[in-house]
């Protein structure tokens, strides 16, 4: 039983570059969510789905784009990154209950 | 603006006594709370939560007390273990599914 699986777990970027951080779940969740944790801040939440084709914007979405074709599926799209995006960012998902499963997250630097 | 705020970065206790992490927020539409605990490089895992219509909740050794006429709640560990070291995040929510989360409290036992 995996849960929530993100990857990569590291990468590096250059300014400019994009890439799509990976999450997947297999506990047939349907509300899924991306955050961001930068040093000493709580996490912020970028996007989030309420199920297979509907995604809306949280507090910080300005950079990102996501997508949710499967109930599995949920990929944080960075078009041209910026140093201002080197963050962790973490995703889970969440019955229709407030208990959230997380990933491990991916740790996202841009150079 | 930082609706849920842990003002204490870190705290640290003896092994056996009590660890007692304060959180406060500012939406009066917040009706339902969490904690979640973080080790390094990990996702966040949900500890425990408590509904608006109760002033505490207990499982185990961990028990949330709720003071909605303060906006504050709390966490209290008892007695505290090293396996309790770990970031505690506080995290509220208004009937949507999408928490907002406090930057957390470092706590470290000491043995």
């Amino acid at each position: 039983n995996a849960g929530v699986t993100q990857t990569p777990k590291f990468r590096i970027l250059k300014i400019g570059q994009s890439m799509t951080l990976q999450c997947a779940q297999d506990m047939n969740h349907n509300y899924m969510y991306w955050y961001r944790q930068d040093p000493g801040m709580g996490l912020k939440l970028i996007y989030y789905s309420v199920g297979a084709g509907i995604t809306d914007k949280g507090e910080v979405p300005n950079g990102y784009n996501v997508s949710r074709s499967t109930t599995e599926d949920f990929p944080l799209r960075l078009e041209l990154a910026a140093p201002s995006q080197t963050s962790v960012y973490f995703c889970a998902s969440s019955t229709d209950s407030y208990g959230y499963t997380f990933g491990s997250g991916t740790r996202l630097t841009v150079v | 603006d930082q609706q849920v705020k842990q003002n204490s970065p870190s705290l640290s206790v003896q092994e056996g006594r009590i660890s007692i992490l304060n959180c406060d927020y500012t939406n009066s539409m917040f009706d339902y709370f969490l904690w979640y605990k973080k080790y390094p490089a990990e996702g966040p895992t949900f500890l425990i939560s408590i509904s608006s219509i109760k002033d505490k909740n207990e499982d185990g050794r961990f028990t949330v007390f709720l003071n909605k006429s303060a906006k504050h709640l709390s966490l209290h560990i008892v007695p505290s273990q090293p396996g309790d070291s770990a970031v505690y995040f506080c995290a509220a929510s208004s009937a949507d599914y999408k928490l907002s989360f406090g930057a957390g409290t470092t706590v470290t036992v000491r043995a």
